[in-house]
């Protein structure tokens, strides 16, 4: 069965310092990977996702991730973070074939940004 | 384009009521699921439709609950004498080919007291 693990539950950084949010997922064939993110009051925004090829994917926003296959990782990063980032991020995986319909979350990372 | 429309935004009922959700999909996107996210976790995949057929009911979608897309277009969610641990924000998503295109709603957040 896939899963997905965020191992921060909330993260605190300073205006202008970097980002990186960590996950790992598990699952038995080639992952299709995606992050999500939900702004106060909003709905889940699709941030980037990675389906194959090259493994830095870059997104809206300003945000990046790399696929890392030897570490079951799929880190997001921003360089330099602003404050309409803070928000709940989520990182999904999909499966592929005929259940390439259906998105398993990990349970988010909660990212304050302090002025 | 007005995007997934779900309504209510909000729900407080009394245990034991029924409640209906209604979700309005893009238009043009056949596909629609429903997930279900309670505080703390991720959202979690209930169901999914292809136009009018569902095709995939989770475990989690106890006989209490139905979901129905009549005619391929809106979606309803009812669940039937519900229970505080129903309380959770209920997600709509559609899309045209698989995953590739996920647009969700801003969901119904339903509270059992």
């Amino acid at each position: 069965a896939q899963s997905v693990t965020q191992p921060d539950i909330h993260i605190t950084v300073s205006e202008g310092a970097s980002l990186e949010l960590r996950c790992n997922y598990s699952y038995g064939a080639t992952p299709y990977l995606f992050w999500y993110v939900r702004s106060p009051g909003q709905g889940l925004q699709l941030l980037l996702k990675y389906f194959s090829g090259d493994t830095l994917v870059q997104g809206i926003k300003g945000f990046e991730a790399e696929f890392k296959r030897s570490q079951s990782s799929f880190n997001l990063r921003k360089p330099s973070v602003h404050w309409s980032d803070a928000a709940e991020y989520f990182c999904a995986v999909g499966g592929s074939g005929g259940s390439n319909y259906k998105l398993t979350f990990g349970k988010g990372t909660l990212l304050t940004v302090n002025p | 384009d007005t995007g997934v429309s779900q309504d209510p935004r909000h729900k407080i009922t009394k245990r034991g009521q029924n409640v209906t959700f209604r979700c309005d999909p893009i238009s043009e996107h056949n596909r629609l699921y429903w997930y279900r996210q309670t505080l703390g976790q991720g959202p979690e995949f209930l169901t999914y439709f292809q136009n009018e057929a569902q095709l995939e009911k989770s475990r989690l979608l106890s006989d209490r609950f139905s979901a129905e897309r009549p005619k391929g277009s809106f979606s309803t969610l009812e669940i039937q004498r519900t229970e505080q641990g129903d309380s959770a924000m209920y997600l709509c998503a559609s899309s045209l080919v698989s995953y590739y295109g996920y647009t969700f709603g801003s969901g119904t957040r339903l509270t059992v007291v």
